[in-house]
């Protein structure tokens, strides 16, 4: 059983646009919903994590849109950069407990 | 200061052969988490130990799977009897951990990539 389904499983942006990265969730007990990034060879590094008592969170060109009633949770990366060319994936816990991550998505930002 | 560490960074094992695969947490985090990360399959959580408490061990896969912390510092993760679907990347996360109701970051370390001949 799959706790998160993220989709796309991979995204080509061209440079200037906007990213969008979909994630939906099972457990109604999940209270902590990051974003971790991934360079290839590197370890997870987490971006920008939300909690279910706010609807959005921006943090500099990342947004993450949270829909408690629909059970979804979106990370928007504005004017897409090559740099931010990577693996993204989303994740969700109930307190320090383990995180439970989707399968992940490859995003590509060409010029 | 320094992150979370893990060695060997690469490692190659003959079929049936045992493996141990190390990580150093950051300094004063009480939390350690494993999790394996396979091609096309995302990260998947092996075990979590947290200051004194037993371990979690729900996620490992095998009772050839197993992993020990010492000292609430150092943790080895220990594959024995190594298959070819053991074959992935073995990431080890540290946290703080202050107390149940809070959410502490869990900082990665860079990994093992584990493959089986």
């Amino acid at each position: 059983q799959q706790q998160v389904k993220q989709s796309p499983q991979s995204l080509i942006v061209q440079k200037g646009g906007i990213s969008i990265i979909n994630c939906a969730y099972e457990n109604t007990a999940f209270d902590y919903f990051p974003w971790y990034q991934q360079f290839p060879g590197k370890g997870p590094a987490l971006l920008i994590a939300i909690r279910p008592d706010v609807s959005e969170k921006k943090e500099g060109r990342f947004t993450i849109s949270f829909n408690k009633s629909a059970k979804q949770f979106s990370l928007h990366i504005m004017d897409s950069q090559p740099g931010d060319s990577a693996t993204y994936f989303c994740a969700a816990s109930r307190g320090n407990t383990p995180l439970v991550f989707g399968k992940g998505t490859r995003l590509s930002v060409i010029a | 200061g320094a992150g979370v560490s893990q060695s060997p960074s690469n490692k190659v094992t003959e079929k049936g052969k045992d493996v141990e695969l190390r990580c150093d947490p950051i300094s004063g985090h009480t939390a350690l988490y494993w999790y394996r990360q396979s091609l096309g399959q995302g990260l998947e959580f092996l075990i979590y130990f947290q200051g004194n408490s037993a371990p979690d061990k729900s996620g490992l896969p095998s009772d050839r799977f197993s992993a020990e912390r010492t000292g609430g510092s150092v943790s080895t993760l220990t594959i024995q009897r190594t298959q070819q679907e053991d074959s992935a990347v073995y990431l080890c996360a540290s946290s703080l951990y202050y107390h149940t109701l809070s959410t502490d970051t869990q900082y990665f370390g860079p990994g093992t990539r584990l493959t089986v001949l």
